[in-house]
């Protein structure tokens, strides 16, 4: 059965920096890109970024470009999130999923329980 | 604001067929086959319900069905039932931007 595990959630205060984990088992997870959406209290879903399988290439949002950077490590089966310069904007759920095929873009078919960030000013 | 555009909430009564709409533009919706559907119940993960337009994962309800006109994709459910209420997500592949979500629909079984 496939399991995604976020943690490294938590408080963090304005203009800090927070690494997220996603930890997987249950699946090959050389052979699958990740990705991290995110979901403000009472709002809707937001893509942050995404990993492909092998860790070559790497996809953000623009408006996070330069201060998130996501990474992966296939030997552990994680995939980590690191993020730097954190408002109250960035206060979320963050929820890693993997995608159900290589070329199904936006199709994540297991998702973890979430870990959620608050930035605090 | 969203990149797609969603209703905020939509309702109908148990057994009646409702259809939600995502609303995006020629360099997302209307030019890619890129669309998913989330179903999600309140402090939980979404789950898939429909993939890549019309594909539906093994184990969502034939009762969901999804399609797609010009820039709107639609997803339908049939004979609403009480455990449909809950929040829908639509997500779109978008050229030289990547993946963007629509705001959400809160549906309401009535």
């Amino acid at each position: 059965e496939v399991h995604l595990l976020e943690s490294g959630g938590g408080f963090v205060q304005s203009g800090g920096s927070q690494r997220l984990s996603c930890a997987a088992s249950g699946f090959m997870f050389r052979n699958y890109a990740i990705n991290w959406i995110r979901q403000a209290p009472g709002k809707g879903l937001e893509w942050v970024s995404g990993i492909s399988g092998t860790g070559t290439e790497t996809f953000y949002a623009d408006s996070l470009r330069g201060r998130f950077t996501i990474s992966r490590d296939n030997f552990e089966d994680t995939v980590f999130l690191q993020m730097h310069s954190l408002t109250s904007d960035d206060t979320a759920v963050y929820y890693c999923a993997k995608e159900r095929e290589s070329s199904s873009r936006g199709a994540f078919d297991s998702w973890g329980p979430g870990t959620l960030v608050t930035v605090s000013s | 604001q969203s990149a797609l555009i969603q209703p905020a909430s939509v309702s109908g009564s148990l057994g009646q067929s409702i259809t939600l709409s995502c609303t995006g533009t020629s360099r997302d919706i209307g030019d890619y086959e890129y669309v998913s559907w989330y179903q999600q119940y309140p402090g939980r993960a979404p789950k898939l319900i429909i993939s890549e337009v019309y594909n539906r994962p093994p184990g969502v309800s034939t009762r969901f069905s999804g399609s797609k006109s010009g820039n709107t994709a639609s997803l339908n459910i049939f004979g609403l039932r009480i455990e449909d209420e809950a929040d829908y997500h639509c997500i779109s592949y978008r050229v030289n931007v990547g993946l963007v979500f629509g705001a959400g629909t809160k549906l309401t079984v009535l």
